[in-house]
Parts: C-alpha cells; sequence; structure tokens
C-alpha cells in the first residue's frame, strides 16, 4: 500500500538556521498539507498546497515558512530562521481529492529539535 | 472559531470492558468529523468519518449535531486497541478540508 514518507526522521539544528523538510506524498495525490504538533499539544495545521499555490495558510505560517514542490515528486517545508519555539513534529500529509470529507494520508512526521 | 474538544488526556480500562472516548466539537456549519489513531511508534492514521457511518476494529461514532459530539466507542475493548486517538473536524465548504485536531485521548487498555 503507497504511503507517504517523510526525511528526516530527526533533525536538530541551532537557532537561526535554514532547515528542509521533505515530504513524497502518495504518487496519485493532487493535495498536500503541512501540521506541526509541539510536544504535548495538538495537532495544528499549517498549510495547504494544490496546483503548485498554496491553498490555504494558517496564522502559524508566517514569512519564516514555506513550501515547494521542486520536481514531480517531493515537497518540501522550509524555515528561513528557525526560533527555539519551532520545536516540534512536522506532520506532512496529501489526499487525492483535497475536500472537506476526503482522507488525509499523513507520514510519520520529522522531529525538528532548535537549540 | 472552530474548535474539537477531547476532555480526557488519558482513559484506562481493563479488557473487555466498554469504551468511550469523547469529542465535542464548535462549529456552526455542517462539518465533516473523523477520529485518526496513533498507534505506538506509527503515523497517525484513519479510524473512521462519520459520512462513512462504519465500524472499524469494533469502533463506531455517531454524529450527534445537538450536542455537537462525535464519541468513538467500543463495547469490548482489547489490548491492541491502546493508542492515542484524535477527533478532527474539517469544514464542507473548505477548499482543502484542512484538519482541526483536539489534543488527543490516551486510551491504555490493561489485561
Amino acid at each position: 500500500e503507497p504511503e507517504v514518507t517523510q526525511t528526516p526522521s530527526h533533525q536538530v539544528t541551532q537557532m537561526g538556521q535554514e532547515v528542509i523538510l521533505r515530504c513524497v506524498p502518495i504518487s496519485n495525490h493532487l493535495y498536500f498539507y503541512w501540521y506541526r504538533q509541539i510536544l504535548g499539544q495538538k495537532v495544528e495545521f499549517l498549510v495547504s498546497f494544490y496546483n503548485n499555490e498554496i491553498s490555504e495558510k494558517s496564522e502559524i505560517f508566517d514569512d519564516q515558512f514555506s513550501v515547494e514542490r521542486p520536481d514531480g515528486s517531493n515537497f518540501t517545508l522550509k524555515i528561513r530562521s528557525t526560533k527555539l519555539e519551532d520545536s516540534a513534529m512536522y506532520f506532512c500529509a496529501s489526499s487525492s481529492q483535497g475536500l472537506a470529507g476526503d482522507t488525509q494520508y499523513f507520514g510519520p512526521g520529522t522531529r525538528l529539535t532548535v537549540l | 472559531a472552530q474548535r474539537v474538544t477531547q476532555p480526557e488526556k488519558l482513559l484506562s480500562v481493563f479488557k473487555g470492558a466498554p469504551v468511550e472516548l469523547k469529542c465535542n466539537y464548535s462549529y456552526s456549519g455542517s462539518p465533516e468529523l473523523f477520529w485518526y489513531v496513533q498507534y505506538s511508534r506509527q503515523r497517525l492514521q484513519l479510524l473512521l468519518r462519520h459520512i462513512s457511518r462504519e465500524s472499524i476494529k469494533g469502533f463506531t461514532a455517531d454524529l450527534n449535531k445537538g450536542e455537537t459530539s462525535f464519541h468513538l466507542k467500543k463495547p469490548f475493548a482489547q489490548e491492541e486497541d491502546s493508542a492515542m486517538y484524535y477527533c478532527a473536524l474539517s469544514l464542507r465548504g473548505g477548499s482543502q478540508g484542512n484538519l482541526i485536531f483536539g489534543k488527543g485521548t490516551k486510551l491504555s487498555v490493561k489485561p
């Protein structure tokens, strides 16, 4: 069964450094998402992406964040200048239709630790 | 603002006992509701969604619009049901179906 994959599984970085988190969505899916979960808190929506454009973004997704689909398979989340409070699990998800009732398939997550 | 509330952080039951994980939502429109589960060291995966009206692994959930609830139930809990359970909401009419999650309930089923 196809799965969403994410790399790396764990990323440690210094405050102020740039990080790129990578995701490979399920191959025939067209809608892509990033969520994050700070330790002990709820999973929060960051951004959705379709047809090479951001569809929606939350208040968390400020100018420090960007997303890109650089080729036909990868979907990346870039944090330009990391802060301590960016430490969290970051989940990528994809869905085939992007509708409200559509199932989103999640990757295993990348644990980002900012020191 | 839309919100999902799971009042219990931890629910501990014995094997064979009934289990109910509570979920309440606030949204004035017609929501789409989901239960996602995360077993130890595994990814978030869909357990069930209200639109399907199905039973998965013995779990059911009924949308009660009057009480704005979508509680997850199973009549006889099994040890392998131990996991984190997240209730989630997406908004009909939303262009991308972004999910709004509750904080999750950790279910522990003891032998």
